[in-house]
């Protein structure tokens, strides 16, 4: 098993660009979200999804769309990049019955 | 909502000493984890407590869980080098939410 993979590593972006980061999982898993992480903080929940179809707002969804076609993929879509979402992100997925969560290596992000 | 806190922020100790890492949290939770992060890294899981009393060991960090204080303990023995790193704690607020604390740094010096 691969676990959880994200794309891209390193992502440098403009003012007002849009991109999507990518998520996958080959674990089946249902649970899958979406985490920033800031200098100096913990991660931050943006968004979460419980299965295909179904996705709900973390602590911080403002600026970020998601969706969920695939039990395997969850990509994050910025529609206009924003200084502020310089960060790096990860992705999550949870299994069932486990409780436990498996991080994806993370997409550093710089919006100048 | 639920907050989370721990302390200390960062911890600077002697190699062989004894340290505890706390992390508070405001409402109730039936789950609590606690993971490691080395700069550049993604997170390690190290454990999950999902019940009052949980104990669990893994060489020498020992993490447990207190429900009713709301508390969870990180606890070091005889640290060594190799432990340096940034370690959250994470709890869980609903079914699918994780609120996590804003990490202690650790540095183990020779």
């Amino acid at each position: 098993n691969a676990g959880v993979t994200q794309t891209p590593k390193f992502q440098v972006l403009k003012t007002g660009q849009s991109m999507t980061l990518q998520c996958a999982q080959d674990m089946n898993h249902e649970y899958m979200s979406w985490y920033r992480q800031d200098p100096g903080m913990g991660l931050r929940l943006i968004h979460y999804s419980v299965g295909a179809g179904i996705t709900d707002q973390g602590e911080v969804p403002n600026g970020y769309n998601v969706s969920r076609s695939t039990t395997e993929d969850f990509p994050l879509r910025l529609l206009s990049a924003a200084p502020s979402q310089t960060s790096v992100y990860f992705c999550a997925s949870l299994g069932p019955n486990t409780y436990e969560q498996y991080f994806g290596p993370g997409t550093r992000l710089t919006v100048t | 909502e639920l907050k989370v806190e721990q302390n200390p922020l960062f911890l600077s100790m002697q190699e062989g000493k004894n340290y505890t890492i706390y992390c508070n949290y405001s409402t109730t939770s039936d789950r609590l984890y606690w993971y490691r992060q080395d700069p550049g890294k993604s997170l390690e899981s190290l454990f999950v407590l999902l019940s009052n009393g949980a104990v669990k060991q893994e060489g020498r960090l020992m993490a447990s869980l207190d429900t009713k204080a709301r508390l969870s303990t990180l606890h070091i023995t005889a640290a060594v080098h190799d432990l340096s790193a940034t370690y959250f704690c994470a709890v869980g607020s609903g079914t699918y939410k994780y609120i996590f604390g804003t990490g202690t740094r650790l540095k183990v010096l020779a």
